[in-house]
């Protein structure tokens, strides 16, 4: 099946800095979103995309749609500690179009 | 506007026992989705439904697992019985039906078989 790589595992950073996070796959998808999970929490939508090449914008962060499709970013600029948790990418393929595939996940640790 | 609804949000109970987990989707949602969630497999979809009828249940790992929709503002998942492997943290998400909507989830319930 359709499976997604998101890099890095895990990130220490200090506040301030810039973040950059990734997904690839094998196959394409027409759509990537990505989501950040607290502790205790469900995953929350941070950026939707649904066209290869869209770059989006939400506040500090800044994802884009990857040209061949089967890739994506995820930018946070000047991290802030409330930043801190657990980053997914989750891609929707062709086949199965409701279904989403989700990455490993990135987990973020801010040091202040 | 509330989200996405799940209870309990936390379930301790001995092996073999039965386990129903609860779920509301936000109103006007259509596509409502199980996941589950563990430190060695990540974010898996279990089954979902759209409309009130289960699509795809190919996640489901077993036969001891069953979800239900029986109307549109409410959906169960039960185990029955129950395993200690079954401990995880199980979603529930929904979305309005077309492909491209994206899902919603809500806080989770952290289950723990004995």
């Amino acid at each position: 099946g359709q499976q997604l790589n998101q890099s890095p595992q895990s990130m220490f950073i200090q506040e301030g800095e810039d973040v950059s996070m990734n997904c690839t796959s094998s196959s394409i998808f027409n759509t990537w979103l990505w989501y950040k999970q607290d502790p205790g929490e469900g995953p929350v939508l941070l950026i939707a995309l649904y066209k290869a090449g869209e770059l989006t914008s939400n506040g500090r962060l800044t994802a884009q749609f990857g040209i061949t499709r089967k890739d994506s970013f995820l930018n946070i600029s000047a991290s802030i500690p409330s930043d801190v948790g657990i980053y997914f990418c989750a891609g929707r393929g062709i086949q199965g179009a409701q279904k989403l595939v989700f990455g490993q996940g990135t987990r973020l640790t801010i040091n202040p | 506007d509330a989200g996405v609804i799940q209870s309990p949000r936390h379930e301790v109970t001995e092996m073999g026992q039965e386990v129903t987990l609860r779920c509301k989707p936000i109103s006007g949602h259509n596509s409502l989705f199980w996941y589950r969630q563990t430190m060695m497999r990540g974010l898996e979809l279990l089954i979902y439904f759209n409309n009130n009828v289960p699509i795809d249940d190919s996640g489901m790992p077993e036969d001891r697992f069953s979800a239900k929709m029986p109307n549109a503002s409410f959906s169960t998942l039960k185990i029955q019985p129950s395993e200690p492997r079954d401990s995880a943290v199980y979603f529930c998400a929904s979305s309005q039906e077309y492909s491209n909507q994206p899902q919603h989830f809500g806080d989770g319930t952290r289950l723990s078989i004995l």
